[in-house]
């Protein structure tokens, strides 16, 4: 079974100042999908970044960018500029490549909780 | 296109009651999931769904019934509400080809 482990309930982070958040993964897999979800206040789960692991590059959206070392197992995100606006709960969440029912399935980190400070 | 729709979007039941979470796509997405977000634990699965007629239990299945009569609408049902099912309930939907999955705003459920 996989497991994604968040090891920073929360976070602070001045605006327009830089902050990474931690992820590491467990999984057998060779091919998979890694993804940052943000969760504001509003509850609603929306989706900041997504990586391909047969990708070597880097994937970047904007300020959001994430570090994806496969050997170690490692996905950390980093926010560039923060802004208010940024503050939220996000979740690392994991997802299999392959075809099949379970490769729907997404598992998901405990979380961390951000906060930017004006 | 209104996405994944969850009704209602907070609940308040008292021990032992019964109620059914509504979760409807309009995408004709084959696959449907539930999961459960509590404090300090993240999004953990309870049932998903490949299609109309097929489930199967996630990790934290106890307690929660389901079935897909219908592509479009995937519920929840809670036989007999009990304090530890007090939480965030999220349905989300995908199909074969499409990465990330789309996900409902939530019902937020108390247990009294």
């Amino acid at each position: 079974a996989q497991t994604v482990t968040q090891s920073q309930p929360e976070m602070s982070v001045q605006e327009a100042e830089t902050v990474t958040l931690s992820c590491t993964y467990d999984t057998s897999e060779s091919d998979y999908y890694l993804f940052w979800y943000k969760q504001p206040p509003s509850r609603q789960m929306i989706l900041v970044i997504r990586q391909e692991a047969y990708k070597q590059q880097n994937a970047t959206e904007n300020r959001f960018s994430v570090n994806f070392q496969k050997a170690a197992k490692s996905f950390s995100l980093k926010i560039s500029d923060s802004q208010l606006g940024d503050a939220a709960m996000y979740f690392c969440a994991y997802r299999r490549l392959h075809s099949g029912a379970g490769s729907y399935q997404l598992t998901f980190g405990k979380g961390t909780k951000l906060s930017v400070i004006p | 296109n209104a996405g994944v729709t969850q009704t209602p979007k907070f609940q308040v039941l008292k021990t032992g009651q019964s109620m059914t979470l509504q979760c409807a796509q309009d995408m004709n997405h084959e696959y449907m999931s539930w999961y459960r977000q509590d404090p300090g634990m993240g999004l953990r699965l309870i049932h998903y769904s490949v299609g109309a007629g097929i489930t199967d239990q996630g990790e934290v299945p106890n307690g929660y019934n389901v079935s897909r009569s219908t592509t479009e609408d995937f519920p929840l049902r809670l036989l007999s509400a009990a304090p530890s099912q007090t939480s965030v309930y999220f349905c989300a939907s995908s199909y074969p080809g499409l990465i990330e999955a789309f996900f409902g705003q939530g019902t937020r459920l108390t247990v009294v």
